[in-house]
């Protein structure tokens, strides 16, 4: 059965500093998306990042990276050079697009980050 | 653009009231999702509709009732409110196709007591 799991519950990080996020994956379906959301105190779902399962390099967006391990079934959330703003609930979601495409999210558990100043 | 907009943003409901959660998008989206997210959890989708008049269960639909009569707008039916349905209630919706992220609502944080 499709599942996300994110094991970080809680991470800090100072500021300016590079961090990791972890994501692991399960899907049977051999065409699926991963992507990551953000979730500020204030509550809004903040789209940051998407991963093809079959896209051959790393997507990035400005400060974020995913790190794409496909054998692994890892989508690891790198953020470069934090910011105090980057203190928030990170999640990670997978969509499988195979015969069922729905469009329908599976969400992780989130993971909260802290950056220190 | 407004995007996907949902009403109320706060509600308070007794055990045993009912209510409907607004949601429409202006975006010409046919693929619409209600999620619920209860504290410290990530969401879990409750109703799911792939076009007007096409409404499906996602994970956690009991208690829920959707309809879609057009497709700006997907509504969603609490029926008896029960304290296990407080929570923060998102509408999203997408076009599909790779790459394309969903788009959320603000939420509804609903409390029942």
């Amino acid at each position: 059965a499709q599942k996300i799991t994110q094991t970080q519950p809680g991470m800090f990080v100072q500021e300016k500093e590079a961090v990791t996020l972890d994501c692991t994956y399960d899907t049977s379906d051999p065409s699926y998306g991963l992507f990551w959301y953000k979730q500020p105190s204030s509550g809004e779902m903040i789209f940051l990042i998407y991963q093809g399962s079959y896209d051959q390099q790393n997507a990035t967006e400005g400060r974020y990276s995913l790190n794409f391990q496909k054998a692994r079934k890892s989508a690891n959330l790198v953020i470069s050079a934090s910011q105090l703003g980057d203190s928030a609930m990170y999640f990670c979601a997978m969509r499988e697009d195979g015969s069922s495409n729905t469009g329908k999210l599976i969400f992780g558990q989130g993971t909260t980050l802290q950056v220190k100043p | 653009n407004a995007g996907v907009t949902q009403t109320p943003k706060f509600r308070i409901l007794k055990i045993g009231q009912s209510m409907t959660l607004q949601c429409t998008q202006d975006m010409n989206h046919n693929y619409m999702y209600w999620y619920r997210q209860d504290p410290g959890m990530g969401l879990k989708l409750i109703y799911y509709s792939v076009g007007a008049g096409i409404t499906d269960k996602g994970e956690v639909p009991n208690g829920y009732n959707v309809s879609r009569s057009t497709t700006e707008d997907f509504p969603l039916r609490l029926e008896l409110a029960a304290p296990s349905q407080t929570s923060v209630y998102f509408c999203a919706s997408n076009i599909l196709g790779s790459a394309y992220e969903q788009y959320f609502g603000p939420g509804t944080r609903l409390t029942v007591t």
